[in-house]
């Protein structure tokens, strides 16, 4: 069972649609960081999460940590095909441990 | 900031030979590194985690004769996987932290090497 769970798996969109991804545990962390990975390529850090409800944008990307700190979520607002990847999310308990949760595979037709 | 670089970015080795990865922190030093393997569309699978000097800590069914693992100094980590043969291989990443950075529980990941085992 994953402590993180990550939801849809897999999300095939067209382009200029809106998407959210989910990451939920029933586990408080101290920080959340969203990475996106592209095929044959590292993961690549966008955000860290630190305080409960707090909110970060990045262009047309929306980072929320839930108030509990045991979720997170992802929005995407009019996707691109560029926008396509693997999307993960991972949470930290206190150190630079990180739990990731297993990923979202997201494919933006133009 | 926190670049972190890998190498070879891909080998072909024959089975029972030895192949080397190093992932180096470019702009920092890293006090701690990790490395994960990752199957084919799924997430990343952690392996073990160093600390500069010290022993590397293995997770549980990961075979530490297997894969050696040297954190020699804060900008460089090495894994050796010995006498490979093809179920080993994968893609192997490399990422590092550093309690010396702003974020301590940030992770900056390498772009990855993939190993093809004949």
């Amino acid at each position: 069972t994953q402590l993180l769970e990550q939801s849809p798996q897999f999300l095939s969109i067209q382009e200029g649609e809106n998407l959210t991804v989910y990451c939920n545990s029933s586990s408080v962390f101290s920080s959340l960081q969203w990475y996106r990975q592209e095929p044959g390529e590292g993961p690549v850090l966008l955000v860290t999460v630190v305080t409960g409800g707090e909110v970060k944008k990045l262009k047309r990307l929306t980072f929320q940590f839930g108030d509990a700190r045991k979720d997170s979520s992802l929005h995407i607002t009019a996707a691109q095909p560029g926008d396509t990847g693997l999307y993960l999310c991972a949470g930290a308990k206190g150190g630079n441990m990180l739990t990731f949760g297993g990923g979202t595979r997201l494919m933006v037709k133009p | 900031g926190a670049v972190v670089s890998q190498h070879p970015s891909w080998v072909i080795c024959k089975s029972g030979t030895s192949v080397k990865i190093e992932c180096r922190s470019l702009d920092f030093q890293a006090t701690t590194m990790f490395w994960y393997r990752q199957f084919p569309k799924q997430s990343l699978m952690l392996m073990a985690t160093s600390n500069e000097g010290s022993k590397a800590t293995y997770e549980q069914g990961v075979e530490k004769d297997k894969f050696l693992i040297n954190h020699a100094s804060l900008t460089l980590s090495t894994l050796t996987v010995t006498s490979a043969h093809p179920e080993d291989s994968s893609f192997y990443i490399c990422s590092a932290s550093s309690a010396r950075l702003a974020d301590q529980e940030t992770q900056y990941f390498g772009p990855g090497t993939r190993l093809l085992v004949l």
